[in-house]
């Protein structure tokens, strides 16, 4: 199998603070995860490729000081929203690579935020 | 760039009936299609995929199609059912591990 986990499923928030969310591969070892959001009837947008050992490669107009992201295991990476404002709010699904040089994506349950 | 356009958006059939969303793409670079099914609230499923060396693949009532020459590749679901409902979405990996969604369709199937 290939099942991606994601931790929370949905957070709430106050404007400011900063929400981690975690996304775990349970049953392989990822080298690479990506990290999107989708708005209320939109498609996926890519935020960032997360590659275990070294730091993220983000999407073109994705703040990288805003959407920290730390892949320190090949089974776990987590992003965290700093600072969050009311805009930030989305859904958040992240997915990963099973394969070295495989192309499909297994995707997490996604992670809903509301930030008040 | 890398671009992705998908059509329709929305999209009503009769059970029973097929039902065929298109995707167009930039890149001819481009060498893995997948088609994904998301219901409301819930993860991206792969249903099915096509790679750039192969025309057509098929799996029960779900096909898709791949032109290269044309840039286009679509999806065919025939003898629909409700449980079918749900809001489709194409992607190209354009040669980077990277997939680009298309704008998804939203599917109804009338009973």
């Amino acid at each position: 199998g290939a099942v991606v986990s994601q931790h929370p499923s949905r957070v709430i928030c106050k404007s400011g603070t900063s929400v981690k969310i975690e996304c775990r591969s349970l049953d392989f070892q990822a080298t690479t995860m990506f990290w999107y959001r989708q708005f209320p009837k939109k498609s996926l947008m890519l935020m960032a490729t997360s590659n275990e050992g070294s730091k993220a490669t983000y999407e073109q107009g994705v703040e990288k000081d805003k959407f920290l992201i730390n892949h320190a295991s090949l089974t776990l990476s987590t992003l965290t929203v700093t600072s969050a404002h009311p805009e930030d709010s989305s859904f958040y699904i992240c997915s990963a690579l099973r394969d070295a040089g495989s192309e499909t994506q297994y995707f997490g349950p996604g992670t809903r935020l509301l930030v008040l | 760039g890398e671009n992705v356009e998908q059509h329709p958006s929305t999209l009503s059939v009769q059970e029973g009936d097929s039902a065929v969303i298109k995707c167009t793409y930039s890149d001819s670079a481009s060498n893995y299609f997948p088609w994904y099914k998301q219901e409301l609230g819930k993860r991206p499923q792969l249903i099915i995929d096509i790679r750039s060396n192969v025309g057509e693949k098929k799996d029960q009532r779900i096909a898709v199609t791949l032109n290269k020459t044309a840039k286009h590749f679509s999806l065919h679901i025939t003898e629909t059912q409700p449980e079918d409902s749900a809001v489709y979405f194409c992607a190209v990996n354009f040669g980077n591990e990277k997939l680009t969604f298309g704008t998804g369709t939203r599917l109804t199937i009338i009973p």
